[in-house]
């Protein structure tokens, strides 16, 4: 098992759906989760984190967190064209306190 | 979100010369940064954790003698390519670990080409 686990996508969806985009990890002692957006050719940029069970909202992104079931996911709402990138998933290992990242999912907003 | 600076963005070398990359965290102390590397389509591959004031711990497989870490300042911290060859062409990606609350913040990354 990868120790943090994304779907490669692409994911496509038409504009204004909503994208759900799911993460699993295996390390059950962590504590830290992240959400990075990434465009082709440019370094990863933070959009949400989120350290406890539920739901976390900022404007149109919504992170959950089931740390019993080890899986986060972050929903976009109204997706845009611009909301187009790979969507990197990286949890906080207790384990060599190091911050893990999934292979990221290709997310295509199509108008 | 914090503001972490890399120099520069992209550079062209020569084959056997060496090339240092600046990581700068702006407007927070960083004592650990973190230096990635990413092919196209591939995702990032953690190279090494750059700690303020000691050794660099280095992932399994990079060669520590090629790809020298400093992080003489909570602020800086530099990687040079020694010896550069074309197969070092790639997207080099600093990070710096904000403590509170415990995010990391990336670079805009710098691409390295090798002739």
């Amino acid at each position: 098992q990868k120790e943090v686990e994304q779907n490669s996508g692409p994911l496509s969806v038409p504009e204004g759906a909503i994208a759900s985009l799911n993460c699993t990890y295996s390390d059950r002692g962590s504590q830290s989760f992240f959400w990075y957006r990434q465009y082709s050719g440019k370094s990863p940029e933070l959009i949400m984190s989120i350290y406890s069970n539920g739901d976390k909202e900022d404007g149109r992104f919504t992170a959950q967190l089931n740390k019993a079931s080890q899986y986060v996911s972050l929903l976009i709402r109204d997706s845009q064209p611009s909301d187009s990138a790979t969507y990197l998933c990286a949890v906080n290992f207790r384990r060599g306190n190091k911050l893990v990242f999934g292979a990221g999912t290709i997310l295509r907003v199509k108008s | 979100g914090a503001v972490v600076s890399q120099h520069p963005s992209w550079v062209i070398c020569k084959s056997g010369t060496s090339v240092k990359i600046e990581c700068r965290s702006l407007d927070f102390q960083a004592t650990t940064m973190f230096w990635y590397r990413q092919f196209p389509k591939q995702s990032l591959m953690l190279m090494a954790t750059s700690n303020e004031g000691s050794k660099a711990t280095y992932e399994q497989g990079v060669e520590k003698d090629k790809f020298l870490i400093n992080h003489a300042s909570l602020t800086l911290s530099t990687l040079t390519v020694t010896s550069a060859h074309p197969e070092d062409s790639s997207f080099y990606i600093c990070s710096a670990l904000n403590r509170v609350p415990g995010e990391l913040f990336f670079g805009e990354g710098s691409r390295l080409t090798v002739l």
